[in-house]
Protein backbone atom coordinates (compact mmCIF):
# COMPACT_ATOMS: atom_id res chain seq x y z
CA UNK A 1 0.00 0.00 0.00
CA UNK A 2 1.77 3.10 -1.02
CA UNK A 3 2.38 5.82 1.23
CA UNK A 4 2.41 10.06 0.30
CA UNK A 5 4.45 10.56 -2.43
CA UNK A 6 5.97 14.05 -3.14
CA UNK A 7 7.70 15.29 -6.23
CA UNK A 8 10.53 16.37 -6.67
CA UNK A 9 12.25 15.53 -3.34
CA UNK A 10 14.63 18.76 -4.47
CA UNK A 11 14.84 22.00 -6.74
CA UNK A 12 16.66 25.02 -6.89
CA UNK A 13 14.71 28.03 -8.51
CA UNK A 14 16.11 31.51 -8.98
CA UNK A 15 13.85 34.32 -7.13
CA UNK A 16 10.85 35.92 -9.16
CA UNK A 17 10.20 32.11 -10.62
CA UNK A 18 7.54 30.24 -10.55
CA UNK A 19 6.92 26.51 -9.12
CA UNK A 20 5.26 23.48 -8.89
CA UNK A 21 5.33 21.07 -6.49
CA UNK A 22 3.27 17.73 -6.41
CA UNK A 23 1.54 15.20 -4.50
CA UNK A 24 -0.21 11.88 -4.57
CA UNK A 25 -1.80 10.85 -1.33
CA UNK A 26 -2.15 7.14 0.47
CA UNK A 27 -4.20 5.13 -1.43
CA UNK A 28 -7.91 5.51 0.00
CA UNK A 29 -7.22 9.08 1.18
CA UNK A 30 -9.22 11.77 -0.04
CA UNK A 31 -7.65 15.03 1.38
CA UNK A 32 -4.82 16.45 0.80
CA UNK A 33 -3.13 19.04 3.28
CA UNK A 34 0.40 21.30 2.32
CA UNK A 35 2.84 22.61 5.12
CA UNK A 36 5.80 24.73 4.96
CA UNK A 37 8.65 23.86 6.97
CA UNK A 38 11.23 26.53 7.34
CA UNK A 39 14.59 25.58 8.52
CA UNK A 40 15.25 24.77 12.44
CA UNK A 41 11.51 25.14 12.76
CA UNK A 42 8.33 23.18 12.67
CA UNK A 43 5.90 22.66 10.02
CA UNK A 44 2.89 25.43 9.05
CA UNK A 45 -0.10 24.74 7.55
CA UNK A 46 -0.59 26.36 3.70
CA UNK A 47 -4.05 24.87 3.07
CA UNK A 48 -6.39 21.89 2.44
CA UNK A 49 -7.96 20.40 -0.45
CA UNK A 50 -10.94 18.12 -0.07
CA UNK A 51 -12.95 17.32 -3.00
CA UNK A 52 -11.17 19.59 -5.78
CA UNK A 53 -11.68 22.69 -3.58
CA UNK A 54 -9.70 24.39 -0.85
CA UNK A 55 -11.59 23.85 2.39
CA UNK A 56 -8.95 25.30 4.74
CA UNK A 57 -6.30 28.46 4.64
CA UNK A 58 -3.60 29.17 6.74
CA UNK A 59 -1.80 32.72 6.75
CA UNK A 60 0.23 32.54 3.36
CA UNK A 61 -0.69 35.28 0.99
CA UNK A 62 -2.09 34.52 -2.53
CA UNK A 63 1.48 33.92 -4.17
CA UNK A 64 0.46 30.56 -3.21
CA UNK A 65 -2.33 28.15 -4.81
CA UNK A 66 -2.97 24.62 -5.38
CA UNK A 67 -5.13 22.51 -7.00
CA UNK A 68 -6.68 18.68 -6.62
CA UNK A 69 -7.73 16.58 -9.10
CA UNK A 70 -10.36 14.13 -9.26
CA UNK A 71 -8.05 11.02 -8.87
CA UNK A 72 -6.88 13.20 -5.12
CA UNK A 73 -3.48 13.64 -6.33
CA UNK A 74 -2.67 17.49 -5.48
CA UNK A 75 -0.28 20.55 -6.86
CA UNK A 76 0.94 23.71 -5.06
CA UNK A 77 2.11 26.89 -6.51
CA UNK A 78 3.88 29.56 -5.19
CA UNK A 79 4.58 32.63 -7.97
CA UNK A 80 6.85 35.27 -7.83
CA UNK A 81 9.64 33.44 -5.86
CA UNK A 82 11.28 34.97 -2.71
CA UNK A 83 14.84 34.12 -0.94
CA UNK A 84 12.22 33.52 2.21
CA UNK A 85 10.21 30.76 0.55
CA UNK A 86 13.32 27.90 0.59
CA UNK A 87 11.98 25.46 2.91
CA UNK A 88 10.64 21.94 3.07
CA UNK A 89 7.23 21.40 1.61
CA UNK A 90 5.39 18.76 3.32
CA UNK A 91 2.46 16.99 2.08
CA UNK A 92 -0.33 14.98 3.76
CA UNK A 93 -2.72 12.85 3.53
CA UNK A 94 -5.90 12.02 5.03
CA UNK A 95 -9.96 11.18 5.08
CA UNK A 96 -11.78 14.16 5.18
CA UNK A 97 -14.94 13.13 5.73
CA UNK A 98 -14.10 11.99 9.29
CA UNK A 99 -13.50 13.97 12.63
CA UNK A 100 -10.19 15.90 12.88
CA UNK A 101 -7.76 13.66 14.45
CA UNK A 102 -9.47 10.85 14.29
CA UNK A 103 -8.52 10.38 10.77
CA UNK A 104 -5.13 11.00 11.06
CA UNK A 105 -2.53 12.34 8.95
CA UNK A 106 0.10 10.36 6.49
CA UNK A 107 3.20 12.39 5.32
CA UNK A 108 5.39 12.58 2.81
CA UNK A 109 8.63 12.59 2.68
CA UNK A 110 8.69 16.32 1.02
CA UNK A 111 10.19 18.60 -1.34
CA UNK A 112 13.12 20.62 -0.61
CA UNK A 113 13.45 23.83 -2.61
CA UNK A 114 15.92 26.50 -2.43
CA UNK A 115 15.30 30.26 -3.69
CA UNK A 116 18.42 31.62 -4.87
CA UNK B 1 -5.09 31.24 16.96
CA UNK B 2 -3.85 28.18 19.17
CA UNK B 3 -0.04 28.42 19.54
CA UNK B 4 2.56 25.22 20.52
CA UNK B 5 5.75 25.67 22.33
CA UNK B 6 8.21 23.62 22.86
CA UNK B 7 11.09 24.96 25.56
CA UNK B 8 13.83 22.30 24.98
CA UNK B 9 15.59 23.15 21.36
CA UNK B 10 18.02 19.98 22.67
CA UNK B 11 17.64 16.66 24.56
CA UNK B 12 20.25 14.11 25.52
CA UNK B 13 19.55 10.69 26.60
CA UNK B 14 21.65 7.62 27.55
CA UNK B 15 20.73 4.57 25.75
CA UNK B 16 18.41 2.24 27.63
CA UNK B 17 17.77 5.53 30.16
CA UNK B 18 14.25 7.48 29.90
CA UNK B 19 13.77 10.90 29.01
CA UNK B 20 10.72 13.08 29.41
CA UNK B 21 10.34 16.47 26.12
CA UNK B 22 8.23 18.67 27.69
CA UNK B 23 5.31 20.83 25.53
CA UNK B 24 2.85 23.76 26.26
CA UNK B 25 -0.04 25.02 24.40
CA UNK B 26 -2.69 27.40 24.12
CA UNK B 27 -6.15 27.09 22.77
CA UNK B 28 -9.87 28.35 23.54
CA UNK B 29 -11.18 25.33 22.07
CA UNK B 30 -12.52 22.51 24.14
CA UNK B 31 -12.62 19.71 21.58
CA UNK B 32 -8.93 18.54 20.15
CA UNK B 33 -6.30 16.68 19.68
CA UNK B 34 -2.55 16.54 20.16
CA UNK B 35 -0.10 14.48 18.91
CA UNK B 36 3.73 13.69 18.98
CA UNK B 37 5.60 13.58 15.89
CA UNK B 38 8.93 12.47 15.19
CA UNK B 39 11.19 13.71 12.01
CA UNK B 40 14.12 11.73 11.46
CA UNK B 41 16.44 12.57 8.79
CA UNK B 42 14.51 11.14 6.01
CA UNK B 43 11.93 14.31 6.82
CA UNK B 44 9.31 12.35 6.91
CA UNK B 45 6.77 12.86 9.62
CA UNK B 46 5.93 9.66 11.78
CA UNK B 47 3.14 9.90 14.29
CA UNK B 48 4.48 8.73 17.72
CA UNK B 49 1.46 9.16 19.74
CA UNK B 50 -1.75 10.47 19.67
CA UNK B 51 -4.09 12.18 22.90
CA UNK B 52 -7.43 12.96 22.55
CA UNK B 53 -8.75 15.70 24.66
CA UNK B 54 -11.66 14.76 25.61
CA UNK B 55 -9.94 11.50 27.12
CA UNK B 56 -8.73 11.13 30.74
CA UNK B 57 -6.23 8.63 30.61
CA UNK B 58 -3.04 9.29 29.34
CA UNK B 59 -2.02 7.60 25.49
CA UNK B 60 0.70 4.70 25.70
CA UNK B 61 1.96 3.33 22.72
CA UNK B 62 4.72 0.67 23.66
CA UNK B 63 7.54 2.67 25.04
CA UNK B 64 6.04 5.90 24.53
CA UNK B 65 3.85 7.62 26.64
CA UNK B 66 2.22 11.28 27.78
CA UNK B 67 1.34 13.20 30.55
CA UNK B 68 -1.57 15.05 29.95
CA UNK B 69 -2.29 17.94 31.74
CA UNK B 70 -5.43 19.72 30.15
CA UNK B 71 -6.13 22.34 32.97
CA UNK B 72 -2.09 22.83 32.50
CA UNK B 73 -2.28 22.77 28.87
CA UNK B 74 0.76 20.72 29.00
CA UNK B 75 1.35 17.44 26.76
CA UNK B 76 4.75 15.83 28.05
CA UNK B 77 5.87 12.44 26.02
CA UNK B 78 8.08 9.73 27.87
CA UNK B 79 10.61 7.82 26.28
CA UNK B 80 11.43 5.06 28.06
CA UNK B 81 14.49 2.05 27.37
CA UNK B 82 15.83 4.91 25.30
CA UNK B 83 17.38 3.13 21.62
CA UNK B 84 19.76 4.92 18.72
CA UNK B 85 16.86 4.59 16.37
CA UNK B 86 15.16 7.52 18.96
CA UNK B 87 17.60 10.00 17.77
CA UNK B 88 15.17 12.60 15.58
CA UNK B 89 13.57 15.93 15.62
CA UNK B 90 10.32 15.44 17.85
CA UNK B 91 7.44 17.64 17.43
CA UNK B 92 4.39 18.34 19.56
CA UNK B 93 1.02 19.07 17.30
CA UNK B 94 -2.30 20.60 18.06
CA UNK B 95 -4.93 19.69 16.19
CA UNK B 96 -8.42 21.20 15.48
CA UNK B 97 -10.51 21.39 12.51
CA UNK B 98 -8.24 18.63 11.01
CA UNK B 99 -5.34 21.41 10.50
CA UNK B 100 -2.28 20.44 12.86
CA UNK B 101 -0.50 23.56 14.36
CA UNK B 102 3.25 22.39 15.07
CA UNK B 103 5.73 23.32 17.69
CA UNK B 104 9.25 24.52 17.23
CA UNK B 105 10.70 21.08 18.16
CA UNK B 106 13.26 19.35 19.92
CA UNK B 107 16.33 17.67 18.98
CA UNK B 108 16.83 14.71 20.86
CA UNK B 109 20.14 12.60 20.94
CA UNK B 110 20.87 9.49 22.36
CA UNK B 111 24.35 8.49 23.45
CA UNK B 112 25.41 4.74 23.58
Amino acid sequence: DAGVTQSPTHLIKTRGQQVTLRCSPKSGHDTVSWYQQALGQGPQFIFQYYEEEERQRGNFPDRFSGHQFPNYSSELNVNALLLGDSALYLCASSWGNRIGGISGYTFGSGTRLTVV
Amino acid sequence: AQTVTQSQPEMSVQEAETVTLSCTYDTSESDYYLFWYKQPPSRQMILVIRQEAYKQQNATENRFSVNFQKAAKSFSLKISDSQLGDAAMYFCAFMTSDMLTFGGGTRLMVKP
